[in-house]
Formats: C-alpha cells, structure tokens, sequence
C-alpha cells in the first residue's frame, strides 16, 4: 500500500540554525514528491516538488528538499530558519493517477 | 486570482442531523478533490472529480457521505445522518489538468466539523 511517513510529531530549532523535516515514502513506480506547509487558519500551500532530474529541488522561502531513491525519502531542508517558519509541514507523494497522498504532518516551531 | 474557497468555514452540528459543505475551486482547474484531517492523523484523500465526474472515490468513509460535482464548477460534500467519527477538518483542493501547474493542488482554508 501507498504511504507517506513523517516520523517527527515536532520539529524545535532555534532561529537561525539550519532545520531539517524528514520525509519517507513507500510507492510503487517512480513517485512525484511534494511538501505543503500550513499556517493557521490557512489552507496548505505548496512549498516544492521533484518529479524528474536533480536530486535537490529549491522551493519557496527558501526551502530545499533531497531526493533520495535508496532510501525512500525526500526530507525538507533549510540552512537558516526564521522565527515565521513556524508551522505545519505535510510531506505527499503521487503515482500514476491524480491522488496525492499526505504524510500525517510535522509541526515545526522556531524559537526566537 | 481568487483561491479555493470553502464554506462553511465551521460547523458544529448534533449527531444524526445532516451537513453539506462547499468548495469553490479556481475557475480553469478541471481537477477537484476533497480530504479529510482527523485531530493529529494525515490528510486522508476521500475522492477526485475531474470536470462534473467522479474520477476516483476510493476514500469515501461509507454511504453517508454523497460528494457532486454540479456542471463541473463548484461542489458539495454531504454527511447524513452525521457521527462523532465524522468530526475534523474537511480540505478542499483543485488542479489543473495539464501544463506548468499540473500535479500542484491548491487547497480551500477547510471547513471544520464538529459532530456533537
């Protein structure tokens, strides 16, 4: 079965250190891998995507994520957080048909 | 361009009564999908319509949920009779079909139910 797992509950880093939020799927075929993030009240928005070519793919805010096929797993990376970097991350991925699975979400607090 | 709007944005509501919900995708996307976020748990898929279609309903929790689609624009997800499992937030999200956005979803604020 399809599945996205994100073993982290909560992510805390402190303001500027570099912030890493894991991310491993279990698809079949080649999978395109997505991270949302959500604020509050707010609907998910699209940060990145990888579907083809290089392993690390750039987003918004300045938010990177590795494309790794040997491990299964596509973590979101930034080198320095922000205190406004607070908030849920949702990793997903998609195969074949139009469905995207979701990860159950990480929060992700940065301390002042 | 206006966004994925969702109404109602909460609605708490007495076990057994019924609730429809509402998504507004952006006008264009053919591809419309609704999902569900349970207190903590993942965003869990309950289907897709492409147009006025029902592509992929393979998430829907049971007969008590009826999703349309009418003409292809708007949609509307209906829980009747309402159960307390039936409580979290209700996401909204379209798509387009094909070119440079495709694959991206673009989600309503969700509508949040609470089953009493």
């Amino acid at each position: 079965a399809q599945s996205v797992a994100q073993p982290e509950d909560q992510v805390n880093v402190a303001e500027g250190n570099p912030l890493t939020v894991k991310c491993t799927y279990s698809v079949s075929g080649n999978p395109y891998l997505f991270w949302y993030v959500q604020y509050p009240n707010r609907g998910l928005q699209f940060l990145l995507k990888y579907i083809t070519g290089d392993n690390l793919v750039k987003g918004s805010y300045g938010f990177e994520a590795e494309f790794n096929k040997s491990q299964t797993s596509f973590h979101l990376k930034k080198p320095s957080a922000l205190v406004s970097d607070s908030a849920l991350y949702f990793c997903a991925v998609r195969t074949g048909g139009f469905k995207t699975i979701f990860g159950a979400g990480t929060r992700l607090f940065v301390k002042a | 361009e206006a966004g994925v709007t969702q109404f109602p944005s909460h609605s708490v509501i007495e076990k057994g009564q019924t609730v429809t919900l509402r998504c507004d995708p952006i006008s264009g996307h053919d591809n419309l999908y609704w999902y569900r976020r349970v207190m903590g748990k993942e965003i869990k898929f309950l289907l897709h319509f492409v147009k006025e279609s029902k592509q992929d309903e393979s998430g829907m929790p049971n007969n008590r949920f009826l999703a349309e689609r009418t003409g292809g624009t708007y949609s509307t997800l209906k829980v009747q009779p309402a159960e307390l499992e039936d409580s979290g937030v209700y996401f909204c999200a379209s798509g387009q079909q094909g070119g440079a956005g495709a694959n991206v979803l673009t989600f309503g604020a969700g509508s949040r139910l609470t089953v009493l």
